[in-house]
């Protein structure tokens, strides 16, 4: 079955850590990954996003994201967090090539500590 | 400013009030869909639509209704609505047949009484 598993629910940091966010993915074919990112009270919004290429993704405010097809992973990452990173993260895959439904993991809950 | 708006941000109802919840988009979006947003389970699709009059069942359509009458609508109605429906709702819209990047209206909070 499709799915997507987000491996910490949820993730206490103070400010100046590194985060990883782990993401792995069940999907037959090539797949489309997405993370978004929703802070509180907010609604959802695109952090980044891969198609193909460079397996390093870079998206906004200082995040990125690697693609490893191999482990099917696609972990969030950033160097040093700020508090304004509160907020809970998805990650989502879809199936590549036409309409394919876009499925969310579970998401993980940020805090960040100043 | 491009947007998704939903309507009502917050509602109380009861048990069997019908009740709908507009979403407008203003990007010309051929694609539009409704999720539930649920603790621990993420974001679960009710139902989507590909362009206007072409609508499908997603994950969890039981106990919801949608309509594409004009392309820049999508309401979502709950006929009768029970307490498993307490809910976030978020509606969203897209490009390209629902392949491009999702764009995400600001939620409605459902609590069903």
């Amino acid at each position: 079955a499709q799915s997507v598993s987000q491996h910490n629910h949820h993730v206490i940091l103070s400010e100046a850590a590194s985060l990883e966010l782990g993401c792995n993915y069940s999907y037959g074919g090539t797949v489309n990954l997405f993370w978004y990112v929703q802070y509180p009270g907010q609604h959802l919004q695109l952090l980044l996003k891969y198609f193909s290429g460079d397996p390093l993704v870079k998206g906004i405010k200082g995040f990125e994201a690697e693609f490893i097809k191999s482990k099917f992973s696609f972990n969030l990452r950033k160097p040093s967090v700020q508090w304004s990173d509160t907020a809970e993260y998805f990650c989502a895959v879809r199936g590549a090539g036409g309409y394919n439904k876009l499925i969310f993991g579970a998401g993980t809950r940020l805090a960040v500590h100043p | 400013e491009a947007q998704v708006t939903q309507n009502p941000r917050y509602l109380i109802t009861v048990t069997g009030k019908k009740l709908t919840v507009t979403c407008s988009q203003n990007m010309n979006h051929e694609y539009m869909s409704w999720y539930r947003q649920d603790p621990g389970l993420g974001l679960r699709q009710i139902y989507y639509s590909m362009n206007v009059e072409v609508t499908d069942k997603g994950d969890v359509p039981e106990g919801y209704k949608v309509s594409r009458k004009e392309k820049r609508n999508f309401p979502l109605i709950l006929e009768s609505p029970s307490p498993n429906q307490t809910s976030l709702y978020f509606c969203a819209s897209s490009t390209t047949g629902g392949t491009g990047e999702l764009f995400f209206g600001e939620g409605s909070r459902l609590t069903v009484l």
